[in-house]
């Protein structure tokens, strides 16, 4: 299968400690991608291969992979990480395919 | 700083053409693929496309038969079309910039373009 199976909502308490899954057969493969998308914003890029940051995104932000799941963390969540997360690969034939996101709510 | 501008859009009654450039500005247009993503409302990401800076394409197969993705180095430009829109391709249109070297990434993003097919 070439589809993407993420959690449509997470919840986590401001300071804690909060993981974003995802899960599919072309994570055995592929590293996730992850992006942040807050809402009426274009996605932005939080994490790529093993658990690259782009210049500016906070240290808070890792990843992680087994086997067919990969996982962005978020260490310390702060208020201004409420959004939605998309974790993207590639399928059988090299073309992308997004997860359908989550919702990260910080409380 | 590398910035990608997007124009074109807007409001499309159904069976009409979706015209959308992108302008790379701050970068190289050379050595990257360039992408189309689109979202529509209260929905996720769908990849489009992609084209390289020498022209070589791929299509979502589930579009491919209404697209056309094109390309001018001497502008830093890059083009989508979209034959026969119907309302399913109401959306915020985004392109992007995707390194797709030993890690594939999208780096760079439009702000989009929002797409209405409406009679």
């Amino acid at each position: 299968s070439s589809e993407l199976t993420q959690d449509p909502a997470v919840s986590v308490a401001l300071g804690q400690t909060v993981r974003i899954t995802c899960q599919g057969d072309s994570l055995r493969s592929y590293y996730a991608t992850w992006y942040q998308q807050r809402p009426g914003q274009a996605p932005l890029l939080v994490i790529y291969g093993q658990s690259n940051r782009p210049s500016g995104i906070p240290g808070r932000f890792s990843a992680s992979s087994s086997g067919d799941t990969a996982s962005l963390t978020i260490t310390g969540a702060q208020a201004e990480d409420e959004a939605d997360y998309y974790c993207n690969s590639r399928d059988n034939n090299g073309n992308p395919v997004f997860g359908g996101g989550t919702r990260l709510t910080v409380l | 700083q590398e910035q990608l501008q997007q124009w074109g859009g807007g409001l499309l009654k159904p069976s009409e053409t979706l015209s959308l450039t992108c302008a790379v500005y701050g970068g190289s247009f050379s050595g990257f693929h360039w992408s189309w993503i689109r979202q529509s409302p209260g929905k996720g990401l769908e990849w489009i496309g992609e084209i390289d800076d020498r022209g070589s394409i791929k299509y979502n197969p589930s579009l491919k038969s209404r697209l056309t993705m094109s390309l001018d180095t001497s502008k830093n430009q890059f083009f989508l079309k979209m034959r026969s829109v119907t309302a399913a391709d109401t959306a915020v249109y985004y392109c992007a910039k995707l390194s797709a070297g030993l890690f594939y990434y999208m780096d760079v993003w439009g702000k989009g373009t929002t797409v209405t097919v409406s009679s």
